[in-house]
């Protein structure tokens, strides 16, 4: 059974960098047809897709973040890291962590639960 | 366009049927993802593919796709079915992930 918990500052500071860290557990961050993605629910608010890691190392991010992300992947700790830079009370939100899965379509199979990320000073 | 689109709220009789619908242009390229999100809990797939079921996932739970439309079906309506639900696709690009803006179905 595939695992994912994120972890995070709980409180960052506006105009700082978010730092997150997911780590997987039940199958290599490096196999398969994956991509290890971030996505964050502002309060009350939908999803919202942030970006991935694909399986070969290639990144893909939501052209509304684009200049903000960067998303990484250590596979010796078996991690998925995402940094957000210059945040905003704006970037408060839950933020998520999940594995879409590439094979045969595309679709969201595992879910981390969730980190709340508050922005105020 | 990529956009998908979903009814914001939608309600069901206690052991009826209900169909959430998504409707998108990229739909026609890409089959949807199905997701339940409970107050407080991370979105849980229940329908992927040509309509597949996680295991674990009740039958009650269907999904069907036409043209440009996805749909998810409950038949027969639990309490515990009580939820938001969002589909997602790859975007136009083919690179990009979009959701839909959820539903929030309401078990009477």
């Amino acid at each position: 059974q595939v695992q994912l918990q994120a972890s995070g500052p709980g409180l960052v500071k506006p105009s700082q960098t978010l730092s997150l860290t997911c780590t997987v557990s039940g199958d290599s961050i490096s196999s398969g047809s994956f991509y290890w993605t971030w996505i964050r629910q502002l309060p009350g608010k939908g999803l919202e897709w942030i970006g991935y890691i694909s399986y070969s190392g290639s990144t893909s991010y939501n052209p509304s973040l684009k200049s903000r992300v960067a998303i990484s992947v250590d596979t010796s700790k078996n991690q998925l890291s995402l940094k957000l830079s210059s945040v905003t009370a704006a970037d408060t939100a839950v933020y998520y962590c999940a594995r879409e899965n590439g094979s045969g379509s595309y679709y969201l199979d595992y879910w981390g639960q969730g980190t709340l990320i508050t922005v105020s000073s | 366009s990529s956009e998908l689109t979903q009814d914001p709220a939608v309600s069901v009789a206690l052991g009826q049927t209900v169909t959430i619908t998504c409707q998108g242009d990229i739909l026609r390229r890409y089959y949807a993802g199905w997701y339940q999100q409970k107050p407080g809990q991370a979105p849980v797939l229940v329908i992927y593919g040509k309509g597949n079921r996680p295991s674990g996932i009740p039958d009650r739970f269907s999904g069907s796709s036409s043209r440009d439309t996805t749909s998810l079906t409950i038949i027969g309506a639990q309490a515990e079915d009580e939820a938001d639900y969002y589909c997602n696709s790859r975007d136009i690009t083919g690179y990009h992930v979009v959701f839909g803006g959820g539903t929030k179905l309401t078990v009477l």
